[in-house]
């Protein structure tokens, strides 16, 4: 399967616990993006990269909040000190863009990461 | 006011019926739209484009009205699989990011 991947596809944590999860873009796609989505909701924005360059976080994103994409390849997405609020759904999406374009581009979503936080 | 929005449904429809969702945005400047389909607990995946000239693939047409700010979406001959929610997705050309409206849900019903 050469799709987006994600993992874990689910974690359990304790309120306070520092997590991480990965994503591993379909090979060769410039840009990758992630996600968070409620119950109920739309994914929402929290930051995307072009290449390993991160180009824009989303104010959803608090400084408990860090991601990387340190070779341009797969992205890491960390949250510490976990809170109940945190619970979601995040997912990654990846795609390609030729040259600089500001348009938008199709993007291929992975299976997501299910959070809870007790 | 919301940038994207949908009517959350529940849209419940028989089997061959046609139904039609929409979904208005707040930015004039936005210029790329999408439809995603996304079934339960499950990612998101593309449906189609929507282009100013309105596009159709299949039992599904998309339509674009910049005037009134909002787009179609126009599902014939519903099936069973049709089943699903249906999140509009808007991109500004300034940023890069996507924004999704929260989707319509649609059950089609034997």
């Amino acid at each position: 399967d050469t799709g987006v991947s994600q993992d874990p596809r689910h974690k359990i944590t304790k309120r306070g616990q520092n997590v991480t999860f990965r994503c591993d873009p379909i090979s060769e796609h410039n840009r990758l993006y992630w996600y968070r989505q409620t119950l109920g909701q739309g994914p929402e924005f929290l930051t995307y990269f072009q290449n390993e360059a991160q180009l824009e976080k989303s104010r959803l994103l608090s400084d408990r909040f860090s991601a990387e994409r340190p070779k341009g390849s797969f992205s890491t997405l960390e949250i510490q000190r976990t809170e109940q609020g945190d619970s979601a759904m995040y997912l990654c999406a990846s795609s390609l863009v030729p040259g600089l374009t500001r348009m938008g581009e199709t993007q291929y979503f992975g299976p997501g990461t299910r959070l809870l936080v007790l | 006011r919301k940038e994207v929005e949908q009517d959350p449904g529940p849209f419940n429809v028989p089997e061959g019926a046609t139904v039609a969702f929409n979904c208005t945005y707040s930015n004039s400047a936005s210029q790329s739209f999408f439809w995603y389909r996304q079934d339960c607990r499950k990612e998101p995946k593309l449906l189609m484009s929507v282009y100013s000239s309105g596009n159709e693939d299949g039992r599904f047409t998309a339509q674009l009205n910049r005037a009134s700010q909002y787009i179609s979406l126009l599902i014939r001959d519903s099936k069973l699989s049709d089943s699903a929610t249906y999140l509009c997705v808007v991109n500004y050309g300034g940023y890069q990011k996507v924004t999704f409206g929260t989707g319509t849900k649609l059950q089609v019903i034997p």
